[in-house]
C-alpha cells in the first residue's frame, strides 16, 4: 500500500526558510514523478512543483518559481520542498502526491504558517 | 496559462443525479481527472483519463469530456458524497486545478 508522510511544517517568519519532507513507502519511489500541491485555508488546490524520477527535471507553479526548490533522495525514498523567502500567502497545507498527470496517492499534509 | 472554471456550488437531493461541470479552452483535447475532498481530509482521485474509475471508487461516479466542458456525474447521490470536488488537467508540463465545487446533498 502506498504511504506518503509529510513533515517539517510549522510557523516560519516572512523571508525565512523552511524545508518540507515527504517520506514514501509501499512503492518503488525512484520509478515515479512526484508532486507538491498546497491548499490555503478555506481555498482550493494549487499545484506547487513536480520533479521527475531521477531528479534531473523540475517544474514550478508561477507563484513559487524562483523561491521554492523541489528535490528528492531516491536512496532514502524522500521528497523535499525547500521554501525560501516565504510570504504570508504561502500559508497553506502542503501535500505530496505520487505522479502528476493524475495523482492517485496523497499524503495527509503538513501545515505551513508564514507569520511574524 | 491555462484556466479551468467550476461553479462554486451544486446542490442535489439524495438519490438524484448530480453533475459538476468543468470548463476550459479545448478541454476535450486533454485528459481530465477529478478529486473528492471531504473536510479535514486529503483529496481522493475519483475519476481519471476523463471517465475511468480507480479501484475502490463506486460506479455511481462517472466522467465525460467533450468540446470545452468536462463533467463529473454522480448517480444516486448519497449523503456521504457531500464534499468539495476539483477537476484537474496536465497541460504543457504544468498542472492546473479548477477552483472547486462544493456539492451539497439536501
Amino acid at each position: 500500500e502506498v504511504h506518503l508522510l509529510e513533515s517539517g511544517g510549522g510557523l516560519v517568519q516572512p523571508g525565512g526558510s523552511l524545508r518540507l519532507s515527504c517520506a514514501a513507502s509501499g512503492f518503488t519511489f525512484s520509478s515515479y514523478t512526484m508532486t507538491w500541491v498546497r491548499q490555503a485555508p478555506g481555498k482550493g488546490l494549487e499545484w506547487v512543483s513536480t520533479i521527475n524520477r531521477s531528479g534531473t527535471r523540475t517544474y514550478y507553479g508561477d507563484s513559487v518559481k524562483g523561491r521554492f526548490t523541489i528535490s528528492r533522495d531516491n536512496s532514502k525514498n524522500v521528497l523535499y520542498l525547500h521554501m525560501s523567502s516565504p510570504r504570508a500567502d504561502d500559508t497553506a497545507v502542503y501535500y505530496c502526491a505520487k505522479e502528476w498527470q493524475e495523482m492517485a496517492s496523497w499524503g495527509q499534509g503538513t501545515l505551513v504558517t508564514v507569520s511574524s | 496559462s491555462y484556466d479551468l472554471t467550476q461553479p462554486p456550488s451544486v446542490s442535489v437531493s439524495p438519490g438524484q443525479t448530480a453533475s459538476i461541470p468543468c470548463s476550459g479552452d479545448r478541454l476535450g483535447d486533454k485528459y481530465v481527472c477529478w478529486y473528492q475532498q471531504k473536510p479535514g481530509q486529503s483529496p481522493v482521485l475519483v475519476v481519471h483519463q476523463n471517465s475511468r474509475r480507480p479501484s475502490g471508487i463506486p460506479d455511481r461516479f462517472s466522467g465525460s469530456n467533450s468540446g470545452n466542458t468536462a463533467a463529473l456525474t454522480i448517480s444516486g447521490t448519497q449523503a456521504m458524497d457531500e464534499a468539495d470536488y476539483f477537476c484537474q488537467v496536465w497541460d504543457n508540463s504544468i498542472v492546473v486545478f479548477g477552483g472547486g465545487t462544493k456539492l451539497t446533498v439536501l
